[in-house]
């Protein structure tokens, strides 16, 4: 099983600034197979990027995700109120799904 | 637009069996482009993969709770269900249905999901 670790556990960061997230995985992943979730207090996930780099549907151009292999990276270029949440990123391999801890990125 | 919507028991004695169900409205279930997929969030926690059928009725499973579920799907009423046996504390969650794109036969991502009912294991 591919499993797929986080960093930073917690980015404490204020609105307008740049939010880089971390998404390692223990083996190598086909881009196509990376997606991205952003998950609000008392709401379900909603996917934001797939493809490791094609944002779904609605989603604004300050995000964007890019990597490949082992190594990839959601940024949120300039943080909206509406951004701070917890962000998740997803692998499909060997049939299995599995997600990563998640990123929390607070209000400083 | 599409939406999927949980149901079933939101307490569940220990050993008992889990049993929840995702109507699909606003498209069809046998489309052939999605999988239908099962997840779920243990409070403050993080997310699980549970399993997945697609309409035909073909199914996938976290290889670890193989051995306690079965996904089924019902056609005729747009709906897939959970079956969890075995059930302990460590199965408090809450369950999410959701709908995964293919292209090509590949699996994109959880496009749409339910809001999630609250499952909680307890005597």
């Amino acid at each position: 099983e591919i499993v797929l670790t986080q960093s930073p556990g917690t980015l404490s960061l204020s609105p307008g600034e740049r939010a880089t997230l971390s998404c390692r995985a223990s083996q190598s992943v086909s881009s196509s197979y990376l997606a991205w979730y952003q998950q609000k207090p008392g709401q379900a996930p909603r996917l934001l990027i797939y493809g490791a780099s094609s944002r779904a549907t609605g989603i604004p151009d300050r995000f964007s995700g890019s990597g490949s292999g082992t190594d990839f990276t959601l940024t949120i270029s300039r943080l909206e109120p509406e951004d701070f949440a917890v962000y998740y990123c997803q692998q499909y391999g060997s049939s299995t799904r599995t997600f990563g801890q998640g990123t929390k990125v607070e209000i400083k | 637009q599409v939406q999927l919507q949980e149901s079933g028991p939101g307490l569940v004695k220990p050993s008992q069996t889990l049993s929840l169900t995702c109507t699909v409205s606003g498209g069809s279930i046998s489309s052939g482009d999605y999988y239908w997929s099962w997840i779920r969030q243990p409070p403050g926690k993080g997310l699980e993969w549970i399993g997945y059928i697609y309409y035909s009725g073909s199914t996938y499973y976290n290889p670890s709770l193989k051995s306690r579920v079965t996904i089924s799907v019902d056609t005729s009423k747009n709906q897939f269900s959970l079956k969890l046996s075995s059930v302990t504390a460590a199965d408090t969650a809450v369950y999410y249905c959701a709908r995964e794109d293919i292209v090509a036969n590949i699996p994109v991502a959880f496009d749409i999901w339910g809001q999630g009912t609250m499952v909680t294991v307890s005597s």
